[in-house]
């Protein structure tokens, strides 16, 4: 069974531009989470879909958006980017939630400059 | 909300020792709780997760856990280090019940675990 896959692997882009991150979930998976990761942060939870519907929401500005499609791809997008959103952008799917372990991606290398 | 916390961010021993990467939750209510391991430049691998029942948690490459309800903890435990399991080692945490205010999956900071050969 395929992993879950990211694309594109690595990003650079210029501080006010918009990016979109893609992310397709291992098949029969339909809960997709998102997270950044970042060396003084940690991991930190972006939202969380389930079956097309955001389920969960973490503490980021209203630049972080995503969606989720009815084959359960998401993609998440940040508009007028910042210095600041240079991370690490981990993708996790599971056949539900709550018990469910997450399966992450690679992952995401995105640097605003 | 929960919180996880790793009070160590590195953890060092020797090839063939045991080792112990520690981790105390915070959580409403009962907890769901998970490791995972992240190898460098790649993403999370899980490893294993405690739901219900024992209270000893076995999971892969011979890592076990151990579920302590009194001490609000879940310690990463495997009998003998390799040099292979040096990484970075994340607990992390959701409430069972989905109506306990936030049922996001929160993770620790992440303990870094070198195995000296």
């Amino acid at each position: 069974k395929a992993g879950v896959t990211q694309t594109p692997r690595y990003l650079i882009k210029t501080r006010g531009q918009q990016v979109t991150l893609s992310c397709s979930p291992i098949s029969g998976h339909r809960s997709v989470s998102w997270y950044q990761q970042t060396p003084g942060q940690g991991l930190q939870f972006l939202f969380e879909y389930f079956s097309e519907t955001q389920r969960n929401k973490g503490n980021f500005p209203g630049r972080f958006s995503g969606r989720q499609f009815s084959n359960s791809r998401s993609e998440m997008n940040v508009s007028t980017l910042e210095l600041g959103d240079s991370a690490l952008y981990l993708c996790a799917s599971s056949k539900g939630q709550g018990v469910d372990e997450q399966y992450f991606g690679p992952g995401t290398r995105l640097t605003v400059t | 909300a929960q919180s996880v916390a790793q009070p160590e961010d590195q953890v060092n021993v020797a090839e063939g020792n045991p080792l112990t990467v520690k981790c105390t939750y915070s959580v409403s209510g009962n907890p769901y709780l998970f490791w995972y391991v992240q190898y460098p430049n790649r993403g999370l691998q899980f490893l294993l997760k405690y739901i219900t029942g024992d209270n000893l948690v076995k999971g892969s490459y011979g890592f076990e856990a151990e579920f302590n309800k009194s001490q609000t903890s879940f310690h990463l435990k495997k009998p003998s280090a390799l040099v292979s399991d040096s990484a970075l080692y994340f607990c992390a945490v959701r409430p069972a019940y989905s109506g306990a205010g936030s049922y996001q999956l929160t993770f620790g900071k992440g303990t870094k675990l070198s195995v000296i050969p």
